[in-house]
Parts: structure tokens; C-alpha cells; sequence
């Protein structure tokens, strides 16, 4: 059981390129959530889903996309990459029970030059 | 959702109970008290949560006051590999309620 599973652990983004941050989990988790860390801060929620086909924004919106066709997956597209815009990016997920606890993968490490 | 108050750093000699405030005085009824911590850089781990009574799983124990205002994360006997990110979250479990925010923590070390 892989849990929540993201790609790729490490990029580095010139300005203004674009790149899709994956997230997988094999959990059938209806949630699904994407967070930003910078140095030495919490964590900031970007976007979230309640299941496939529903999104919505979180705390820090402005610079990204997401999208949910599938219960397992939930990529975070960056368009125009901004310096920014470096952090660890986390992915997490859990069921829609009611006190369920969230799983979170590894990380993604963006640096943005 | 309610937010936390946690102080932003405490350290703690390895063998000792270790106890972790969090202020969440605007709590309402329906919001459960959670804790997940953080280790280096890694993804957080969910450790434990609660209503209203104090709970006790293979990883800590929390203690809520009666009037649910505060709480406290208790590891019995730290070792260094408790070292981390600490964070208290107060969150609603109504439906519409599906949001997960963390405040900063408080960065907890294990001192040898």
C-alpha cells in the first residue's frame, strides 16, 4: 500500500516555465488537499477536493491549477513559474469520514531560478 | 474553523514527559482537537485527536479542559526521534467543513 504518492521529489523551474506537480493516492480517499511550505513556516493550503470533478481554493490560490478526473489523482499545475513560488509542496488525503485523519506524501521541492 | 494559539518553540531532556500546550479558545462544539507533527522535512504524520474527553493511542495522549479552551499533547517518555513540528488543529466535521488548515507549530527538542 503506496499511500500518497508524489512527483517528482526535486525540480528546478526557470522563470516562467510551467509544470504539473503529481499526487496519487491508493487509498479510494474522497479528499484531497495541496499545501505550500516555506523556510522555517507552516503549511498553506492552496487547493483542495471533496471528490472528482470538485475543486476548490484554499489559502494561497494565485498562481496555480488544479484538477480532480479521477478519485486517485490530483495534480497542481504552475503556469508561469515565479520565484515565489519556491517552497516544498505537500499532497494529502483522507477519507470523508467524519474524524478521519489526513495522510500526506514526501514532498515536492520546487526552486524556481 | 477555530484558530490555534501554540508557543513557537520548547525544548525537553530525552526520558521526560513531554507536554505541548495549544490555546483554541474560540472553539465551538462541533470542532475536534488534532495533532499532527512534522520530522525534518518530511510529509506530517497524524498522531492523535479529540473531542472533549482525553484520548490515549501507542503515540501520546491529549488532554482537553472541561470547558475545551486548551488541551495538551503529552509524549510520555521523549527519545531524540521526537524532535519536530508540532501542530494543533481545530476543525469541523460537518459536512461543508472540509478544509484542513495548520497554523506554524511549535518546534519541539529532544535534548540528549
Amino acid at each position: 500500500n503506496a499511500g500518497v504518492t508524489q512527483t517528482p521529489k526535486f525540480r528546478i523551474l526557470k522563470i516562467g516555465q510551467s509544470m504539473t506537480l503529481q499526487c496519487t493516492q491508493d487509498m479510494n480517499h474522497n479528499y484531497m488537499y495541496w499545501y505550500r511550505q516555506d523556510p522555517g513556516m507552516g503549511l498553506k493550503l492552496i487547493y483542495y477536493s471533496v471528490g472528482a470533478g470538485i475543486t476548490d481554493k484554499g489559502e494561497v490560490p494565485n498562481g496555480y491549477n488544479v484538477s480532480r478526473s479521477t478519485t486517485e489523482d490530483f495534480p497542481l499545475r504552475l503556469e508561469l513559474a515565479a520565484p515565489s513560488q519556491t517552497s516544498v509542496y505537500f499532497c494529502a488525503s483522507r477519507t470523508a469520514g467524519e474524524e478521519a485523519e489526513a495522510f500526506f506524501g514526501q514532498g515536492t521541492r520546487l526552486t524556481v531560478v | 474553523d477555530a484558530k490555534t494559539t501554540q508557543p513557537t518553540s520548547m525544548d525537553c531532556a530525552e526520558g521526560r514527559a513531554a507536554n505541548l500546550p495549544c490555546n483554541h479558545s474560540t472553539i465551538s462544539g462541533n470542532e475536534y482537537v488534532y495533532w499532527y507533527r512534522q520530522i525534518h522535512s518530511q510529509g506530517p504524520q497524524y498522531i492523535i485527536h479529540g473531542l472533549k474527553n482525553n484520548e490515549t493511542n501507542e503515540m501520546a495522549s491529549l488532554i482537553i479542559t472541561e470547558d475545551r479552551k486548551s488541551s495538551t499533547l503529552i509524549l510520555p517518555h521523549a527519545t531524540l526521534r521526537d524532535t519536530a513540528v508540532y501542530y494543533c488543529i481545530v476543525r469541523s466535521v460537518n459536512f461543508g467543513n472540509e478544509k484542513l488548515t495548520f497554523g506554524t507549530g511549535t518546534r519541539l527538542t529532544i535534548i540528549p
